[in-house]
């Protein structure tokens, strides 16, 4: 059965700290790996990653995948109030697409 | 991007009675459509496969007489709650992925909520 841990759970922080979220799976048929922010509503989607060592960027947020270590990390630079989310994590196998999702990193910036 | 759409985005109602969820992809065709549930401050869990023109594949756990799901056209999906009880109450949400070209992204629609009293 396809797994993915993220961590931390939660992670409270001031504006303008720099965070890490982890995230680390098991799958059978690894196709890529997908990063979400969640706030109250349904998800929206942040990066895809399918390679090793290619880092994805967008504005104050990064994220890149190991597939030999079997994980990825997403950083958040410069944090601000509107990062405030839920960070989710999944993976993707090679079947018919469906996405095994982790629990949630529940990110608070403080002011 | 692509989007999904949902429909209700909220709905009470009492115990016994069957709810109507629909999923629509508004710019694209999806083949396939995936069904998540969401409980309070837990993570998405897959409930189903949806497939246009055939029956949806089911996740281990999840009772096919109870959520029944119907993909008639290319762009709409179909969960209905059927008997519903209090402890189905959650928030329930569909995705779609675009047939060609990032193609890995799955869209999700905006969630329904559903509160059984």
């Amino acid at each position: 059965e396809d797994k993915v841990v993220q961590s931390p759970l939660s992670l409270v922080v001031h504006e303008g700290d720099t965070v890490t979220l982890n995230c680390s799976y098991e799958v059978t048929n690894f196709r890529s790996l997908l990063w979400y922010k969640q706030e109250k509503k349904a998800p929206t989607f942040l990066f895809m990653l399918t390679s090793s060592g290619i880092e994805k960027k967008s504005g104050r947020l990064s994220s890149i995948l190991d597939k030999k270590e079997l994980f990825s990390i997403l950083n958040i630079t410069a944090t601000q109030t509107g990062d405030s989310a839920v960070y989710l994590c999944a993976v993707r196998d090679t079947s018919y697409g469906k996405l095994t999702f982790g629990q949630g990193t529940i990110l608070t910036v403080h002011p | 991007g692509a989007v999904v759409s949902q429909h209700p985005s909220w709905v009470i109602c009492k115990s016994g009675t069957s709810v109507k969820i629909e999923c629509r992809s508004l710019d694209f065709q999806a083949t396939t459509m995936f069904w998540y549930r969401q409980f309070p401050k837990q993570s998405l869990m897959l409930m189903a496969t949806s497939n246009e023109g055939s029956k949806a594949t089911y996740e281990q756990g999840v009772e096919k007489d109870k959520f029944l799901i119907n993909h008639a056209s290319l762009t709409l999906s179909t969960l209905t709650v059927t008997s519903a009880h209090p402890e189905d109450s959650s928030f329930y949400i569909c995705s779609a992925t675009p047939p060609a070209g990032g193609q890995e992204t799955q869209y999700f629609g905006p969630g329904t909520r559903l509160l059984v009293l």
